[in-house]
């Protein structure tokens, strides 16, 4: 898979607050995979995106992906305590691997 | 089937010694990888599977490094003369089908050369 840049590294939230973060490609990218590490824990599959323009929603989670494919975000929205940990954003390649970005942070004050 | 499993989940070794790690896939799956991750950063792929072919190896791989997947079954991570800058998690993942390319991960092992 291309190269995929994450922004921020860290965040630092309120409970009940939002939180957004964003992967960037500056090469259109085939595929898209979120996935959240939990402290201490291993990587689970949360989303994949496929589609230009594709915008996906798993409760308080909404993903998106750029019409141009370089581009994909998460937003939490309302954040609570069992949301900290990694988020990663992945790009899908040849034989179906995976590049990861290296993720953002975060950390949510109850 | 409990997902992917990894052993052992820790490992602390000399440096110069030789460490395996095994990893079982979820049982349907012919997809396997080994990725490697460091504190800070994101899984890096080392190696893939399809059955018990190795079908890629990342140029980063150090010679050290073998793998083996004799069944297309359970798979094997072999590092010999291990180096201080082989600390690391290791993980592996399998995944199957062509539309949704899901990953599942195991726990990894946690190796540490001193």
């Amino acid at each position: 898979g291309q190269q995929v840049m994450q922004i921020p590294q860290y965040q630092h939230v309120q409970e009940g607050e939002d939180f957004t973060t964003y992967c960037n490609s500056s090469t259109t990218l085939s595929n898209i995979q979120w996935y959240k590490q939990r402290p201490g824990g291993h990587p689970v599959f949360l989303i994949q995106l496929v589609k230009s323009g594709e915008v996906k929603k798993q409760k308080r989670l909404t993903f998106q992906f750029g019409e141009a494919k370089k581009n994909s975000s998460l937003h939490i929205t309302a954040t609570q305590t069992t949301d900290v940990g990694t988020y990663f954003c992945a790009s899908g390649g040849s034989n179906y691997k995976l590049t990861f970005g290296k993720g953002t942070l975060l950390t949510v004050n109850p | 089937d409990t997902g992917v499993s990894q052993d052992p989940r820790h490992k602390i070794t000399k440096r110069g010694q030789n460490v395996t790690f095994r990893c079982d896939p979820i049982s349907e799956h012919n997809r396997l990888y080994w990725y490697r991750q460091t504190l800070g950063q994101g899984p890096e792929f080392l190696t893939y599977f399809q059955n018990e072919a190795q079908l890629e190896k990342s140029r980063l791989l150090s010679d050290r490094f073998s793998a083996e997947r004799p069944k297309g079954s359970f798979s094997t991570l072999e590092i010999q003369r291990t180096e201080q800058g082989d600390s690391a998690m290791y993980l592996c993942a399998s995944s199957s089908g062509q539309l949704n390319t899901e990953a599942f991960f195991g726990q990894g092992t946690r190796l540490t050369v001193v």
